[in-house]
This record gives structure tokens, C-alpha cells and sequence, in this order.
């Protein structure tokens, strides 16, 4: 089974508008990523979060985690039109962590 | 530069037979990954391989076989037995911090 499973499962906004997706995980965590892929492309690491960190930033992303309620948010600020892609967490658990993935998010970001 | 290369980029496979995608990293990643993605959905694990000389299946293995005879290497035969092989093959490897995958390029394996 998989740890991590976004929504929602597609989001369509305007440029300039911020976007916001959410992961669910099952399991105690080490640390939570969230990956991009642009279509026909592989997955690209976008920003890690340590289990004992609540918010993390990078340039117009913004990481929460709430391990209390085994779930993080991805928020894009000011969307672009090449923030297009389908984004993915992956959760580990420790041990023996085999990665797997759910559907994503599906973004498309009008201009 | 170090990374992960897949290839061949597309590949085509006439019915019966048995094609070979390629994955080579230069990462030192002990962990090499296989993961089918078909459109509009998320990625399924094929096989998985935490060290040389062993690997594991993951959850549609079926039709699908691998070897992992080299650490920088983790080649993909996708047997005649598999029967809708037509899909986004993606490869990615890990180190042991468990922190970050690197994914390749990927292949898309059309059948003709």
C-alpha cells in the first residue's frame, strides 16, 4: 500500500493565483517529499520536510506538516503557466522504505 | 554530471517479444527502482533493488523480469509475456538517507 495520497486529484486555476494540494499518509514518518513531473517527463524532487519541522519554504513553495493529523499541504504561490505538471508526495517510514506513489495531483495553470 | 540516464528514449515492440529498457546512474545509490506509469495515473512499482545481486518484486512484477548484476546498472525485460505492455517505463534510484529519489527520463514502449 502506498504512503501518501494527494488531493485533490485535479486543480485548475488562473496565472497569479495560488495553489494548494494536499497529501495524506498512514504511518509515523521520517520526512515527507513532494515531487513534480511535467508530462512525458520523469519526477523531479521539489522540497523535503523533516517529521519535526511544521513549515518549510523554497521560492514560491510552501510546505506544511501536520503530524497530528498525518497530512501536508503544498501550496504554489502566484502560479505560472509552466507550474503546469502533476505533483506527488512520498512519505518514508523507516526501515526497509520501498517507495510507492499515488495519482497525484493534476495542475493546470491557465495563462 | 552526475544523474540517472534511461534508454532508449521510445521503443517499439512487435508482438512475441522480448525488449530490453536500459537504467544506468552514476548517483552511488545502492536503491534502483522500476515504476510503470500508464496515462492519467500515478506510478506502480515494478520491481525494486535495495543491493547487488538482489532484487524484488514489487507490486506488477507479472510479465516483467530484472537484474541487477552491476550497482550503477538496473536493466528492464519486458517479456512477451507481458500482454499490455504499452505504457511510460521510469527508473530512479535512492541512497540510504531514504531523503530523495532521482528519477531518469523515462521510455515509452509502444507496441506495434
Amino acid at each position: 500500500s502506498q504512503q501518501g495520497e494527494e488531493d485533490p486529484q485535479a486543480l485548475s486555476i488562473q496565472e497569479g493565483e495560488n495553489a494548494t494540494m494536499n497529501c495524506s499518509y498512514k504511518t509515523s514518518i521520517n520526512n515527507l517529499q513532494w515531487y513534480r513531473q511535467n508530462s512525458g517527463r520523469g519526477l523531479v524532487h521539489l522540497i523535503l520536510i523533516r517529521s519535526n519541522e511544521r513549515e518549510k519554504h523554497s521560492g514560491r513553495l510552501r510546505v506544511t506538516l501536520d503530524t497530528s493529523k498525518k497530512s501536508s499541504s503544498l501550496l504554489i504561490t502566484a502560479s505560472r503557466a509552466a507550474d503546469t505538471a502533476s505533483y506527488f508526495c512520498n512519505a518514508p517510514s523507516g526501515g526497509s522504505y520501498i517507495p510507492t506513489f499515488g495519482r497525484g495531483t493534476s495542475l493546470i495553470v491557465h495563462p | 554530471d552526475g544523474g540517472i540516464t534511461q534508454s532508449p528514449k521510445y521503443l517499439f515492440r512487435k508482438e512475441g517479444q522480448n525488449v530490453t529498457l536500459s537504467c544506468e546512474q552514476n548517483l552511488n545509490h545502492d536503491a534502483m527502482y522500476w515504476y510503470r506509469q500508464d496515462p492519467g495515473q500515478g506510478l506502480r512499482l515494478i520491481y525494486y533493488s535495495q543491493i547487488v545481486n538482489d532484487f524484488q518484486k514489487g507490486d506488477i512484477a507479472e510479465g516483467y523480469s530484472v537484474s541487477r548484476e552491476k550497482k550503477e546498472s538496473f536493466p528492464l525485460t519486458v517479456t512477451s509475456a507481458q500482454k499490455n505492455p504499452t505504457a511510460f517505463y521510469l527508473c530512479a534510484s535512492m541512497g540510504l538517507s531514504q531523503e530523495t529519489q532521482y528519477f531518469g527520463p523515462g521510455t515509452r514502449l509502444l507496441v506495434l
